[in-house]
């Protein structure tokens, strides 16, 4: 079975500060997204990561894969309230087209 | 240009019945999936279909099925719905063949059987 951990699963912060969410498996991915969900909706895709070691930045948002393509990492900077949702990763299998979904960090950044 | 598209954005049916979504990708996808996200779980993977052929199935019953058109669209039905089917059905498409494969959601249907 594959599994996508991701953690921590709630979050609650001032705005202003730093925070990390961590995305961890034993399998590995030829890709990786971070998708941001608002209540009801749908994921809203953030970001591809496809190489092993990639750090990518979206203004105060920076992801990284990990080098062995088995975990990666979101880092947001100074938050605001208007990051507040759930933030998902997802991993696309080795040599398919399935992703797997981690469970999700909820954030909630309080002004 | 408009997103992925979903239909009906809500639904409420009874145990038994049966139900059939439906979805239509970004223009000039080709690739359809579906996925079950269950209130506080992330997204599962359920069905994917490329050019109106499956390409991946999830560990799902065999009371889901899908189908894509020939437009691309997709259709999911479910048969003898249980109550566990409660869930918002996410459809998402994707136009890249190549490792990056970025898919893109559409807004859901909420599915409520009672």
């Amino acid at each position: 079975t594959q599994l996508l951990e991701q953690s921590p699963q709630f979050l609650s912060i001032q705005e202003g500060e730093n925070l990390t969410v961590y995305c961890n498996s034993s399998s590995v991915f030829s890709s990786l997204q971070w998708y941001r969900q608002e209540p009801g909706e749908g994921p809203v895709l953030l970001v591809t990561v496809v190489t092993g070691g990639e750090v990518k930045k979206l203004k105060r948002l920076t992801f990284q894969f990990g080098d062995a393509r088995k975990d990666s990492s979101l880092h947001i900077t100074a938050a605001q309230p208007g990051d507040t949702g759930l933030y998902l990763c997802a991993g696309r299998l080795s040599g398919t087209y399935k992703y797997i979904f981690g469970t999700g960090t909820r954030l909630k950044v309080l002004a | 240009d408009a997103g992925v598209t979903q239909s009906p954005t809500h639904l409420i049916k009874t145990r038994g019945q049966h139900v059939t979504l439906r979805c239509s990708p970004i223009s000039g996808h080709k690739s359809v999936s579906w996925y079950q996200q269950v209130l506080g779980q992330g997204p599962q993977f359920i069905f994917q279909y490329y050019e109106k052929e499956e390409r991946g199935r999830g560990n799902f019953p065999d009371r889901f099925s899908a189908r894509q058109f020939p437009n691309y669209s997709s259709e999911l039905n479910v048969n003898a719905l249980l109550l566990g089917d409660s869930a918002l059905y996410l459809c998402a498409s994707s136009g890249r063949r190549d490792v990056a494969y970025e898919q893109y959601f559409g807004p859901g249907t909420r599915l409520t059987v009672t």
